[in-house]
């Protein structure tokens, strides 16, 4: 069964670096999102992505978040100037054109921020 | 108010138990999700449903569009069923608005 991979699965950077948390979705999937889980909160939107360009953000994705799809397989989400509150599980996941797609999860980036 | 509102947030239940999860939502959606999570791990789809009822293995997920309410029931429960279990919307546009999740414990 075709999958979202998601890389790193860890990765611990200092306050103020900037971090790119790669993932490839399924290849025919045409809509591409991030979404991050703060330890012990629920899931929340990031960003959603499609026709090469941001297509819905959150107000959480401010402008030290930024995505792009750089080859026409990964899909990539950059935190400019990492803070301690970035510390959050993040996951990518695709969808499919038309209809009603169902969504498909990477096994998530823990990114921890010291 | 939460937009997507799970009960209970948390659940013990002995094995072979019948299960049922509630999901109440107060925005119009296309689509509505059932989703599993693993302590420290990725979420998969179990169920996407926009009316009526499925039925996949021991599980079983219905909405009611009208009440604006989803169940997701688990038949003849086993410990490997125990994990955090997410009930998600999705609207107008494709992203999803996730619950708060409900954390299931099946115990031997």
């Amino acid at each position: 069964e075709p999958e979202v991979t998601q890389t790193p699965s860890h990765q611990v950077t200092q306050m103020g670096q900037e971090v790119i948390l790669r993932c490839v979705p399924i290849s025919n999937h045409l809509y591409f999102y991030w979404y991050r889980q703060i330890l012990g909160q629920k899931v929340e939107f990031l960003v959603s992505f499609y026709n090469n360009e941001i297509s819905e953000k959150s107000e959480i994705f401010d402008d030290q978040f930024s995505v792009e799809r750089p080859d026409g397989s990964n899909f990539t989400l950059k935190i400019r100037s990492t803070k301690l509150e970035d510390s959050a599980m993040y996951f990518c996941a695709s969808s499919r054109p038309g209809g009603t797609p169902g969504y498909t999860f990477g096994s998530g980036t823990r990114l921890t921020v010291v | 108010k939460n937009e997507v509102e799970q009960s209970p947030q948390n659940l013990t239940a002995q094995e072979g138990e019948f299960i049922t999860i509630n999901c109440s939502y107060s925005v119009g959606i296309s689509a509505l999700h059932w989703l599993q999570q693993h302590p420290g791990g990725g979420i998969v789809s179990l169920f996407m449903l926009s009316s009526g009822k499925k039925k996949h293995g021991r599980l079983i997920a219905t909405i009611n569009i009208q009440e604006k309410h989803s169940s997701l029931h688990i038949t003849a429960s086993h410990p490997r069923d125990s994990a955090v279990y997410i009930c998600a919307v999705r609207g107008a546009t494709n992203k999803l608005i996730f619950g708060t999740g409900t954390l299931l414990a099946v115990q031997p």
